[in-house]
């Protein structure tokens, strides 16, 4: 089974700037989620799906950050403009769950984009 | 809200020490608790989970009690390999929102020398 894909996998850019986040999750995953992991920290939910819809952004810097689901498969993260505190692993992962009280689906992860700002 | 408070690293340890990596939580309820690790490059992986008081999570040997009296799900392993070495996170998935959310740790490194 394909593990969640997720491109580029580094991306080096200058504030101000904007760039785009790709990610595709295991075939059949209902819920996507992203995740922004600042240099020492630990990961932090941005904003996660269910099919198409959103569930939950309210971690979502919405002035300069956006994602979609457009055909609730793959997603798109992208940052506009860029400052330099959005320099970060930005992960996303996938889980089965199909309703919102699930407690039981594991969450898989992909390998990441590490995004520098400069 | 949740949260999760994790020993700080780097832990260095010899190969076949025992490893403890300290793990405490706040949250309403009985939340889920996990253990996650990254090796260098990758993402995250899950290593071990539990879903109720007393329970135990074990995985590759490493181990964890869900402990709720003392909010607690310390990571154990009787005999660290350098291939263990990478970064540990401690999550929890609450029970508020119904979203699956996972609340993590900030991560404790380890580095396993021969």
């Amino acid at each position: 089974e394909a593990g969640v894909a997720q491109s580029p996998r580094y991306k080096i850019i200058e504030k101000r700037q904007s760039v785009a986040f790709w990610c595709n999750p295991i075939s059949g995953h209902a819920t996507l989620y992203w995740y922004q992991q600042i240099l020492g920290q630990g990961p932090k939910l941005l904003i996660q799906f269910q099919n198409n819809g959103v569930v939950d952004d309210s971690q979502l810097p919405k002035d300069r950050f956006s994602a979609e689901r457009l055909k609730g498969v793959d997603s798109t993260l992208k940052i506009q403009p860029a400052k330099l505190e959005d320099s970060a692993v930005y992960l996303c992962a996938s889980s089965l769950e199909r309703g919102t009280n699930s407690l039981l689906y594991e969450q898989y992860f992909g390998p990441g984009t590490r995004l520098t700002v400069t | 809200g949740d949260s999760v408070t994790q020993m700080e690293g780097p832990v260095t340890l010899s190969e076949e020490a025992f490893l403890t990596i300290n793990c405490t939580y706040t949250a309403t309820g009985y939340p889920s608790l996990f253990w996650y690790v990254q090796y260098p490059g990758e993402g995250l992986q899950l290593l071990l989970k539990a879903t109720k008081a007393d329970d135990k999570g074990s995985n590759k040997g490493f181990e964890a009690t869900y402990r709720k009296e003392t909010t607690s799900f310390h990571l154990e392993k009787g005999s660290v390999q350098v291939s263990d070495s990478a970064v540990y996170f401690c999550a929890l998935r609450g029970l508020t929102g119904g979203g699956n959310k996972l609340t993590f740790g900030t991560g404790t490194q380890l580095k396993v020398e021969l």
